[in-house]
């Protein structure tokens, strides 16, 4: 099946810091990806979508100059976690929808994100 | 908002026994689909069923769709410790962009060996 990946797994930061986290398609092309926040024992929360050549889509309640997303290429899109607080620390998921079948998701592993 | 309601939030079980989790939802949806999350990890897509079908099978896994009720249920037959892990229903709903599926709450699956 599909594969993305995603890095780093996890980080510990000092606030004020920021943090960018990677999402890769490995074996395929992915012009949309979403960006999601889960706390612990709870769903994801989808943050924005990111879009390939444009603007990401965010989220009501999503700051945009707090978390940056870049997708640059058919195949990275990264969120960069902008002077990152405490209330910030959760895990973050991206995923893509594979180009032959748009429906279903495949997901990165997630990033566990520490802000001290 | 969440789309997807599952019951129940956390389910222990036996070994061999089956596991049923439901979820509800809110709004008419174009398909509907499960999900797995082992703990600190992504999601593993299990399986898809559409607003016309009303059950569908992949090896242990057995899904219902029932859209007047606006409910499905996920059944694992024989269950195995490698079971465990959190299960999530998510929903595309007609007018979203692709692959934008609204997650349910997930209920927690502990299958004791």
């Amino acid at each position: 099946g599909a594969v993305v990946s995603q890095h780093p797994s996890w980080v510990i930061c000092k606030s004020g810091t920021s943090v960018k986290i990677e999402c890769r398609s490995l074996d395929f092309q992915a012009t949309t990806m979403f960006w999601y926040r889960q706390f612990p024992k709870q769903s994801l929360m989808l943050m924005a979508t990111s879009n390939e050549g444009s603007k990401a889509t965010y989220e009501q309640g999503v700051e945009k100059d707090k978390f940056l997303i870049n997708h640059a290429s058919l195949t990275l899109s990264t969120l960069t976690v902008t002077s990152a607080h405490p209330e910030d620390s959760s895990f973050y998921i991206c995923s893509a929808p594979h180009t032959g079948t748009n429906e279903k998701l495949f997901f990165g592993s997630g990033t566990q994100l520490s802000v001290l | 908002s969440q789309q997807g309601e599952e019951d129940p939030q956390a389910l222990s079980i036996q070994e061999g026994e089956n596991a049923t989790m439901n979820c509800s939802y809110k709004t008419s949806i174009n398909n509907l689909q499960w999900y797995r999350q082992n703990s600190g990890r992504g999601l593993v897509h299990l399986i898809l069923i559409r607003s016309n079908e009303r059950e569908k099978h992949s090896g242990r896994l057995r899904v219902t769709l029932d859209t007047s009720k606006k409910s499905s249920s996920l059944l694992i037959t024989a269950s195995r410790a490698a079971d465990t892990a959190s299960y999530f229903c998510a929903t595309a709903h007609y007018g979203g962009s692709q692959g934008n599926l609204i997650f349910g709450k997930g209920t927690k699956l502990s299958v004791k060996p």
